[in-house]
């Protein structure tokens, strides 16, 4: 089994749709949460950063985590074209420490 | 800043050729990242140095791979010798502890290799 699923989609969604991204962990040890962008043929770009439980927004953008269900989330509102991209989780224990990536949800926003 | 700059963006060579990837982390970052992406098995991290100081080399998928990281502004990714499963995506990243989103690693644009 592996430290971090993430469904791989792809996902198409209509311009303005409310997006869900999800991925699932099993090691309780890890306290910090990302999710990073990846246009093609670009390298991977923070988009947000959350330490421990709770929620964080940031414009259209909400993260959430619930260690409780070792469950992360990344809501994007109002969808536009231009976030056609992969959505990759990364998870680490400590700051100090190597990130764990999901393997990306293939996200397309339809005009 | 220039951000961490990756040489060369693609790179072409034939089976058995030696191939060297190029990395310059952001000035004043302490840790440094190769990783290997390709459709099959995502995101994979190969090695990382922290200060210069190889920390943790379990993702080098075998001895033809070897990396250094001479100084603080320079690693080098060195393939000897190539085979065609090597071609991937190869992206370096950096990142600096005591930061207000400390661990967050800033990736380079990547070098494209194939291996014919």
């Amino acid at each position: 089994q592996k430290e971090v699923e993430q469904d791989p989609g792809p996902l198409s969604v209509p311009e303005g749709a409310i997006v869900s991204l999800n991925c699932t962990y099993s090691n309780s040890a890890f306290q910090y949460f990302m999710w990073y962008r990846q246009y093609s043929r670009k390298g991977p770009e923070l988009l947000m950063y959350t330490y421990s439980s709770g929620n964080k927004e940031d414009g259209r953008f909400t993260a959430q985590v619930d260690k409780s269900s070792k469950y992360i989330s990344l809501f994007i509102r109002d969808s536009q074209p231009s976030d056609s991209a992969t959505y990759l989780c990364a998870l680490s224990r400590s700051s100090g420490d190597k990130l764990t990536f999901g393997t990306g949800t293939r996200l397309a926003v339809r005009p | 800043d220039a951000g961490v700059i990756q040489s060369p963006r693609h790179e072409v060579t034939e089976m058995g050729q030696e191939v060297t990837l190029r990395c310059k982390p952001i000035s004043g970052h302490d840790y440094l990242f190769w990783y290997r992406q390709t459709m099959m098995r995502g995101l994979e991290l190969l090695i990382y140095f922290n200060n210069n100081v190889p920390i943790d080399d379990s993702g080098m998928p075998e001895d033809r791979f070897s990396a250094k990281m001479p100084n603080a502004s320079f690693s080098t990714l060195k393939i000897q010798p190539s085979e065609p499963r090597d071609s991937a995506v190869y992206f370096c990243a950096s990142s600096q502890l005591g930061t207000s989103e400390p661990g967050t690693q800033y990736f380079g644009p990547g070098t494209r290799l194939t291996v014919l």
